[in-house]
């Protein structure tokens, strides 16, 4: 079946410019989960969403970052005011949660780059 | 203390061999466990999970968890060049917290 995809796979912006990632879920998968992942580093966490409540945004590094989730479906990552700190790939992650199983699968990520 | 640590590497090993790549953890509440690969420029693709104590075979992959050394580890059996890649820790903690801790991987390259 079709995995996780996100949109744009790549975006330029410039500095002060807002940005919006969109993620669309393997359909069926209840929980989703945004990272970031700085060039050469590990995967930051940012924000994870069970239906469309975010029960954990403790991630977010700052009130620039917000994000929103329709349902059980597509979720969108909005970055305002963007910084040069903010290029980075963004991966999205669904994972079905049954009881005790959370294997997350991650989309292939946005390529975000502020100039 | 980083939460999750992998040696960096490079790990190199030969064609045929087994790879070994390690990890610990921080977290004794820590309830799962997660291998992933990483090709360059890619995402990262999921190929092991393990819950419980002991080994945990998958084709030439072996996930090896021991909670009371809060270490986990992934064996690579006949080594192929395909192989050569970035391999994530990931765990997740108690229940409750659903994210995943990253270590910042083992960069392997599996000489022909």
């Amino acid at each position: 079946g079709a995995g996780v995809s996100q949109s744009p796979s790549n975006k330029v912006t410039e500095k002060g410019k807002d940005v919006e990632l969109r993620c669309d879920p393997i359909s069926g998968h209840t929980a989703l989960y945004w990272y970031r992942q700085r060039l050469g580093q590990g995967l930051e966490f940012l924000i994870y969403f069970q239906g469309n409540s975010a029960p954990d945004k403790s991630g977010l590094p700052s009130d620039r970052f917000s994000a929103e989730r329709t349902g059980e479906s597509v979720s969108t990552l909005t970055i305002q005011r963007t910084q040069q700190e903010d290029s980075a790939v963004y991966l999205c992650a669904s994972s079905l949660r049954p009881e005790w199983r959370f294997e997350q699968y991650f989309g292939p990520g946005t390529r975000l780059t502020v100039t | 203390q980083k939460e999750v640590e992998q040696n960096s590497g490079p790990l190199s090993v030969p064609e045929g061999a087994i790879a070994s790549l390690n990890c610990t953890y921080s977290d004794r509440g820590s309830q799962s466990f997660f291998w992933y690969r990483q090709y360059s420029g890619k995402s990262p693709e999921l190929i092991m999970s393990i819950y419980s104590n002991g080994d945990k075979e998958d084709g030439r992959f072996t996930a090896q968890l021991n909670k009371a050394s809060q270490y986990v580890s992934l064996l690579i059996r006949d080594s192929q060049p395909s192989d050569s890649a970035t391999y994530l820790c990931a765990v997740k903690s108690n229940f409750g917290n659903e994210k995943l801790t990253f270590g910042t991987g083992t960069r392997l390259t599996i000489i022909p």
